[in-house]
């Protein structure tokens, strides 16, 4: 496609189930970032993926989040034993290396509640 | 590290107006972009318009333009001629210019276009 794709868009789960949110970035881009953005808030940084690698996994809040990437391209974000807390809507974009001189394209997002 | 502020958590114009969204950031960094972001409902994040910090000139887009005070650490954005299109949440994103290019964000803030 031509643009950042993300599935499910949303996504129900109870409380110590685990979840797993794809991110299929726009062909050619290296760069991936997943942000969450709570209710009311700005969106926080979790993860940095340059090809398969993840040099900068700062932003997941706690071992219960991890990430990979495949092939440079696709990209999974798993939730184990979610909490309420948890419940925000996880957006992903890609780049080009570079990408600030360029742009971040970003994905529609995928709102995850935890129940 | 780096903070962006976004003091006005919601702003209402009329429709044909101008209005000017605040956004303060702070860095020690010398090199770095600073961005304005939109989200609309459909949750994905579209880049309105992009400042280099080494460019001492203010970045336009058609009805966008900022106003970049590099020494008071300010980046606001103008929205001339304001239409019913432009409602939307209003982010300002700040990375440094090299590297792990992770969006730094604001809280955002909640602009209404009235007709």
């Amino acid at each position: 496609g031509a643009g950042v794709s993300q599935s499910p868009s949303n996504k129900v789960t109870e409380k110590g189930k685990d979840v797993e949110l794809r991110c299929d970035p726009i062909s050619g881009h290296t760069a991936l970032y997943w942000y969450r953005q709570s209710l009311g808030q700005g969106l926080e940084f979790l993860i940095y993926f340059q090809g398969n690698s993840a040099p900068d996994k700062s932003g997941l809040p706690s071992d219960r989040f991890s990430a990979e990437r495949t092939g440079g391209s696709v990209s999974t974000l798993t939730i184990q034993r979610t909490q309420q807390e948890d419940s925000a809507v996880y957006l992903c974009a890609s780049s080009l290396v570079g990408g600030a001189r360029g742009e971040a394209f970003f994905g529609q997002g995928t709102r995850l509640t935890v129940v | 590290a780096q903070t962006v502020t976004q003091s006005q958590p919601e702003m209402s114009v009329q429709e044909a107006e101008t209005v000017t969204l605040s956004c303060t950031y702070d860095t020690s960094e010398n090199n770095y972009y600073l961005f304005w972001y939109k989200q609309p409902p459909s949750r994905q994040m579209i880049l309105v318009i992009r400042q280099e910090a080494y460019k001492q000139q203010n970045a336009t887009e058609n009805r966008f333009s900022v106003n970049f005070q590099k020494a008071a650490k300010s980046f606001s954005l103008k929205i001339s001629d304001s239409q019913l299109g432009d409602t939307a949440m209003y982010f300002c994103a700040f990375t440094i210019n090299f590297g792990n290019e992770k969006l730094t964000f604001g809280t955002g803030t909640r602009l209404t276009i009235i007709p």
